[in-house]
């Protein structure tokens, strides 16, 4: 079976500080990857996604980056935070046919820059 | 643009019925989605609209009319465990999902 880990957890950082956020896959091959971020009272928005290594597409211009350095892994970065960044990021995969569609989102990581 | 409208917050009765809507304006459409959301997880699928009509998975369901641009979830005996945010999206002409912001229901005994 296909499970989906993203570490860490919760994050408390200061502004201007780096990040690193990881996302892996487990049990399936060549999926789609996506970063989302979620803010209270809103709905997710998409930051970034992968349909391969490498590829990467940007939803949102921000000081936020994605790797996605193999096949099932992608990573959310950044070289300095801001206030804003702060946020609810889900990691998620979807199978390459975009079949169904369905979404199988990590965890989640809580960010919180002060 | 692109809007997905659903209700902020509801409250009903343990054991009761509750209708959760959904209205949108998307560029396309390829299906619309329902996720559970519990307070500080991640959301979990529940049903997946291409077609007109109801969907029924046991105490939930979900109806489509693409002709509106409406869907609603039907949730069954609620049960507390129900309490949780809904999340109504959109997959749009590229693929994408849009997202609403939720409806957090909040079941009372």
């Amino acid at each position: 079976s296909q499970t989906i880990h993203q570490w860490p957890a919760t994050l408390v950082q200061p502004v201007g500080s780096p990040l690193s956020l990881e996302c892996t896959v487990e049990g399936t091959s060549n999926p789609n990857l996506y970063w989302y971020r979620q803010a209270a009272g809103r709905g997710l928005q998409l930051l970034f996604y992968s349909v391969g290594i490498g590829q990467i597409s940007s939803e949102v211009p921000q000081n936020l980056s994605a790797s996605r350095p193999q096949d099932r892994q992608f990573i959310l970065s950044s070289k300095k935070l801001l206030l804003s960044d702060s946020g609810f990021y889900l990691c998620a995969w979807s199978p390459p046919d975009f079949d169904t569609g369905e979404l199988f989102f990590g965890e989640g990581s809580r960010l919180t820059v002060l | 643009g692109q809007n997905i409208d659903q209700p902020t917050e509801m409250t009903a009765t343990e054991g009761a019925i509750v209708q959760i809507n959904c209205t949108y304006q998307t560029s396309g459409f390829n299906g619309l989605f329902w996720y559970q959301q519990h307070a500080g997880e991640a959301p979990t699928f529940l049903s997946y609209n291409v077609l007109d009509g109801l969907e029924e998975k046991g105490r939930f369901s979900s109806f489509l009319s693409r002709s509106k641009g409406y869907s609603y979830l039907l949730l069954k005996e609620l049960q507390m465990k129900d309490s949780a945010s809904y999340l109504c999206a959109v997959r749009d002409s590229n693929y994408q999902l849009i997202w609403g912001a939720g409806t957090k229901l909040i079941i009372k005994p």
